[in-house]
């Protein structure tokens, strides 16, 4: 059991370069999500998912895409980087099953830098 | 909006003192509250409370949640420097977390 997975562990973009950070549970959660978080500013939720095929924007859901083709893994793409996006981000998922404890899953981080 | 407020924003102690964090939220549908610590990694998770008045402990860390007056406080006795980390308060709403920007805790020998 790997828990939660994200690739790359750290990148460094081109304004305007596009790139995909993966994301990927093995403990068949039905909700994912995707936060960034910057220094001052918390964690915030850039989108999240309930559950294959369906994703909903977070707070901060600007400049980036996601899918969710599969239970397990959850893509956030970024189509055209800015220096903005700059930030660590994580990736959490959860069992949502009722009764069940809702702790947050989190990935390992991934440091994104664009210039 | 949703928000989640955590005071103070930065705390300094010394080893074996007691801390006490607080978190304020204001948020729809309302679910659970979470405390997480983070150190220079990814949140690792601490307590979920979802009823008021009912303690729940792990060591020497132990929180509390009012449902009333909307605030939970999480207590560490005895710090020690492995405490040294950010304390995230989360808000669970039915679909979504809203994090608080968290409490630095520094504890010096």
């Amino acid at each position: 059991n790997a828990g939660v997975t994200q690739t790359p562990k750290f990148q460094v973009l081109k304004t305007g370069q596009s790139m995909t950070l993966q994301c990927a549970q093995d403990m068949n959660h039905e909700y994912m999500s995707w936060y960034r978080q910057d220094p001052g500013m918390g964690l915030r939720l850039i989108h999240y998912s309930v559950g294959a095929g369906i994703t909903d924007q977070g707070e901060v859901p600007n400049g980036y895409n996601v899918s969710r083709s599969t239970t397990e893994d959850f893509p956030l793409r970024l189509l055209s980087a800015a220096p903005s996006q700059t930030s660590v981000y994580f990736c959490a998922s959860t069992y949502l099953a009722s009764g069940s404890q809702e702790t947050q899953y989190f990935g390992p981080g991934t440091r994104l830098l664009v210039l | 909006e949703d928000k989640v407020v955590q005071s103070p924003l930065s705390l300094v102690v010394h080893e074996g003192d007691t801390v006490t964090l607080n978190c304020s939220y204001e948020v729809t549908n309302f679910r659970s509250l979470l405390w997480y610590k983070q150190e220079k990694k990814a949140p690792t998770f601490l307590f979920m409370l979802t009823s008021s008045g009912i303690e729940k402990k792990s060591g020497r860390l132990s929180s509390i949640l009012d449902k009333k007056e909307l605030f939970s406080i999480l207590n560490i006795t005895a710090t020690q420097t492995g405490d040294s980390a950010v304390y995230l308060c989360v808000s669970y709403n039915t679909d979504k977390l809203i994090f608080g920007t968290g409490t630095r805790l520094q504890v010096f020998p």
